[in-house]
């Protein structure tokens, strides 16, 4: 089966501009998450997804950070205006909730963001 | 909120040597997964581990969940240059959160 799709791979911006990601998760995967991850740490939750529901924001700063998954399959992340702070690879995984248990999460590859 | 602790950040073998992570919560998990991130790669899950005093194997790995749920480790017996790669435990609390906080991982680097 494919896996996580990420676009873009690399993205380069100045401060101050906007920038969005995009993200398909695995073909029957009902749970899509965003995560942030900082050089040398490990992925920070940024924002859950249930269907199209967003069952855990509560890390997003919401000032700037804005995520949507209308048709509950793919996922777009944006962020504006963009800081230098905000350099990172985003990364998108997808897992199918059964209710009962964790089940492991797949990853894509992420978008390495480097706002200059 | 909850904090994930993995030790050491940084291990560098020989081929051959064996290695362990370790990894501490705060609070008690109701269950903890561990991921594998190869340089330039994205996280890959590895195994997930839910009962008290767990133990499971793959190979030469070895997962542990200790008997408080609020550690484990990892293990390799006989290191290759191909388990080269930042081993990142992620454990959920209890209760109705269902979110996994990750460790910052411990980063392998394995001289042939």
């Amino acid at each position: 089966e494919a896996g996580v799709v990420q676009s873009p791979r690399y993205k380069i911006i100045e401060k101050k501009q906007p920038v969005a990601f995009w993200c398909n998760p695995i073909s029957g995967h009902n749970t899509l998450y965003w995560y942030l991850q900082n050089l040398g740490q490990g992925p920070e939750l940024l924002i859950r997804y249930e269907n199209e529901e967003a069952v855990d924001d509560s890390q997003l700063p919401k000032d700037r950070f804005s995520a949507e998954r209308l048709k509950g399959v793919d996922s777009t992340l944006k962020i504006q205006p963009a800081e230098l702070g905000d350099s990172a690879v985003y990364l998108c995984a997808s897992s199918r909730w059964t209710g009962k248990a964790d089940n492991e999460q797949f990853f894509g590859p992420g978008t390495r963001l480097t706002v200059l | 909120g909850q904090q994930v602790m993995q030790i050491p950040q940084y291990q560098h073998v020989q081929e051959g040597e064996d290695f362990t992570t370790y990894c501490n919560s705060s609070t008690t998990l109701s269950n903890i997964q561990w991921y594998k991130q190869r340089p330039g790669g994205h996280p890959v899950f590895l195994i997930q581990l839910v009962k008290s005093g767990e133990v499971k194997k793959q190979k030469r790995l070895t997962f542990q969940f200790g008997e408080a749920k609020k550690n484990s480790s990892l293990h390799i017996t006989a290191t290759q240059t191909t388990d080269v790669g930042t081993y990142f435990c992620a454990g959920r609390a209890g209760g109705s959160n269902y979110k996994l906080t990750f460790g910052k991982g411990t980063l392998l680097t394995v001289n042939p």
